[in-house]
């Protein structure tokens, strides 16, 4: 089946302007994630979903971010005011429920160029 | 504060040999340590997975060592092959650490 699906794949953007990153998950997955990985760095975690909740937000960097999910299927995560320090790839994983145990599939990410 | 810590940073390895990556965690709640590999351009994709109530878990050349007293997990790969050649996360339930990169050299 489809796994999880992000776009654009690419997206180069201007200092100050607004991003939207799009989040498909595998049908059927109630949690979804967001993570953001940069140049030669881990996975650092901005907020997950269980259904369209998102329980804890303290991961998110700043203000600038937010994220929503609706019809517990698409999320998109949105980044107001973009700095260069926002440039990172930003990933996508879904999983079964938000469970420990649960595998996390993720998606090929988004690369956020701010230039 | 990183709940996770991860090393070394990168490894070279001949192919052939014993690729070792070690983590640490600090929180004690913590009760699923996923490793995830990851090859450019593409996202993570879970290699093995282990719970703290084994010390050893193994899946073809991937083995997991789990020591919970002193809250440390490694995976071992061997007879490593130049298709490892990866990043590899090891994770504590959402919070990773910080990646290794490993070359296996032909």
């Amino acid at each position: 089946g489809a796994g999880v699906s992000q776009s654009p794949s690419n997206k180069v953007t201007e200092k100050g302007k607004d991003v939207e990153l799009r989040c498909d998950p595998i049908s059927g997955h109630t949690a979804l994630y967001w993570y953001r990985q940069s140049l030669g760095q881990g996975l650092e975690f901005l907020i997950y979903f269980q259904g369209n909740s998102a329980p804890d937000k303290s991961g998110l960097p700043s203000d600038r971010f937010s994220a929503e999910r609706t019809g517990g299927s698409v999320s998109t995560l949105t980044i107001q005011r973009t700095q260069q320090e926002d440039s990172a790839v930003y990933l996508c994983a879904s999983s079964l429920a938000y469970s420990s145990y649960n595998e996390q599939f993720f998606g090929p990410g988004t690369r956020l160029t701010v230039l | 504060q990183q709940q996770v810590k991860q090393s070394p940073q990168s490894l070279i390895v001949q192919k052939g040999g014993i690729s070792i990556i070690n983590c640490a965690y600090e929180n004690t709640a913590f009760d699923y340590f996923p490793w995830y590999q990851q090859f450019p351009g593409k996202g993570p994709a879970l290699l093995i997975a282990i719970r703290p109530d084994v010390s050893e878990k193994k899946e073809g050349r991937f083995t997991i060592s789990f020591n919970k007293s002193a809250k440390q997990f490694s995976l071992h790969i061997m007879d490593s092959q130049p298709g490892d050649s990866a990043t590899y996360f090891c994770a504590a339930r959402s919070t990773f650490g910080d990646g290794t990169t490993l070359t296996v050299k032909p």
